[in-house]
C-alpha cells in the first residue's frame, strides 16, 4: 500500500536553530514529491517539489530513494516559518496527492 | 483574486440534510480535485476531474457523495443524507498545463453536521 509517514506531529525549535522535518514514503514506481505548507489562516500552498531542486524560503529537500525519504531542511529557522507542513508524494497515473498527517513547526524566540 | 475559490466557506447542517459545495478553479486549469481534511489529519483525496470527465473516485466517496463538473469549469460536491462523520474541511484544488503537477488550493469549506 502507498503510504506517507511524517513521524513528528509537532516540532518546536528556537529561532536560528536548524530545522529538519521528516518524511518517509512507501510507494510503487517513482513518485514525484512535494512539500506543502499552511500558514495560520491561509490556504494550503506549495513550498517546493523535488524535481525542481530549488531552495524556497531557505528550505531544501533531498529525495533519498534508498531510504525512501524526502526530509525538509532549513539551516536557520525564522519565526515566520511557523506553520503546518505536509509531505505529499504524487504518482502520475491519477495526478492525486497523498498527504502525510503533517508536522506543525513552531519557531520560538 | 484569481485563485481557487470555494463557496460557502462554512456550512452548519443537521444530520440527514443534503449539502452542496461549489469550487471555482483557476480559469485556465483543466484539472480539478476534491479533498477532505479532518482534524489532525492531512487532506485525503476524494475525486479528480480532467475537464468535465471524472477520472477517479476514492473509496472514501460513498454513494451519498456526488461530484460534477458539467462544463469543465466550476465543480460541485453534493453530500446527501449527511452524517456527523461527514464533518470536515472540504478542499478543492486545480492544476493545469504549465503548472507541472502543482495543485493550487482553495480556502476550503468547513462542514459541521449536528
Amino acid at each position: 500500500a502507498q503510504r506517507v509517514t511524517q513521524p513528528e506531529k509537532l516540532l518546536s525549535v528556537f529561532k536560528g536553530a536548524p530545522v529538519e522535518l521528516k518524511c518517509n514514503y512507501s510507494y510503487s514506481g517513482s513518485p514525484e514529491l512535494f512539500w506543502y505548507v499552511q500558514y495560520s489562516r491561509q490556504r494550503l500552498q506549495l513550498l517546493l517539489r523535488h524535481i525542481s531542486r530549488e531552495s524556497i524560503k531557505g528550505f531544501t529537500a533531498d529525495l533519498n530513494k534508498g531510504e525512501t525519504s524526502f526530509h525538509l531542511k532549513k539551516p536557520f529557522a525564522q519565526e515566520e516559518d511557523s506553520a503546518m507542513y505536509y509531505c505529499a508524494p504524487h504518482t502520475g497515473t491519477a495526478s492525486k496527492l497523498t498527504f502525510g498527517t503533517g508536522t506543525r513547526l513552531q519557531v520560538t524566540l | 483574486d484569481t485563485g481557487v475559490s470555494q463557496d460557502p466557506r462554512h456550512k452548519i447542517t443537521k444530520r440527514g440534510q443534503n449539502v452542496t459545495f461549489r469550487c471555482d478553479p483557476i480559469s485556465e486549469h483543466n484539472r480539478l480535485y476534491w479533498y477532505r481534511q479532518t482534524l489532525g489529519q492531512g487532506p485525503e483525496f476524494l475525486t479528480y476531474f480532467q475537464n468535465e470527465a471524472q477520472l477517479e473516485k476514492s473509496r472514501l466517496l460513498s454513494d451519498r457523495f456526488s461530484a460534477e463538473r458539467p462544463k469543465g469549469s466550476f465543480s460541485t460536491l453534493e453530500i446527501q443524507r449527511t452524517e456527523q462523520g461527514d464533518s470536515a474541511m472540504y478542499l478543492c484544488a486545480s492544476s493545469g498545463w504549465g503548472t507541472g503537477e502543482t495543485q493550487y488550493f482553495g480556502p476550503g469549506t468547513r462542514l459541521l453536521v449536528l
